[in-house]
């Protein structure tokens, strides 16, 4: 149990665009996700928190326009990377944290990261 | 005091050895210390986490041993394994501000055959 996924797993975009990157929890609901950014060999850095069906709080230097993230139901967040530009190349993963008794509320399941390569 | 605190950067153990991981934190609100475990390319797995009301929590070859008066908790991987070798990350949170967790710098363990 205690499954996240996220699509997709890795995307390459040209500069300029958008990209959206989903993040499910499969079989448990999550009123809380986590976004992340990791870059090589480097601990992980929280970009925002997300709760379902309230707008998303992010960290001191996330530029929120530039990462909108939904959180549109118990199950589902997005991220979408807007304007992308070579800088935003990065591995990003999401959490999410349980919400009911079936599982420990403190305990954040981490989805298997997606590869953001911008040209 | 958000911090925590991480070391050795890098490890390396011979096979059947044992692995040990330090961390140390200022907060004295965290009360929540899970330890992740991360191969390339892949999302962190949470391996095991501990509370302040224990000092120790094994699960099978992992342990975490935690002592709250020196703010200091470490996870010892006995009898490593070549298929140990990953990146280790200690975690901690506070139930306020949305449990988020702060991570610790990582290690990177090599277990030699």
């Amino acid at each position: 149990g205690a499954v996240v996924s996220q699509h997709p797993s890795r995307v390459i975009c040209k500069s300029g665009t958008s990209v959206k990157i989903e993040c499910r929890s499969l079989d448990f609901q999550a009123t809380t996700m986590f976004w992340y950014r990791q870059f090589p060999k480097k601990s992980l850095m929280l970009m925002a928190t997300s709760n379902e069906g309230s707008k998303a709080t992010y960290e001191q230097g996330v530029e929120k326009d530039k990462f909108l993230i939904n959180h549109a139901s118990l199950t589902l967040s997005t991220l979408t990377v807007t304007s992308a530009h070579p800088e935003d190349s990065s591995f990003y993963i999401c959490s999410a944290r349980s919400s009911w008794t079936t599982a420990s509320t403190d305990t954040q399941y981490f989805g298997p990261g997606t590869r953001l390569t911008v040209l | 005091q958000q911090q925590v605190k991480q070391s050795p950067q890098s490890l390396i153990v011979q096979k059947g050895g044992i692995s040990i991981i330090n961390c140390a934190y200022e907060n004295t609100a965290f009360d929540y210390f899970p330890w992740y475990q991360q191969f390339p390319g892949k999302g962190p797995a949470l391996l095991i986490a501990i509370r302040p009301d224990v000092s120790e929590k094994k699960e099978g070859r992992f342990t975490i041993s935690f002592n709250k008066s020196a703010k200091q908790f470490s996870l010892h991987i006995m009898d490593s394994q070549p298929g140990d070798s990953a990146t280790y990350f200690c975690a901690a949170s506070a139930r306020t501000g949305f449990q988020k967790l702060v991570f610790g710098t990582g290690t990177r363990l090599l277990v030699s055959p």
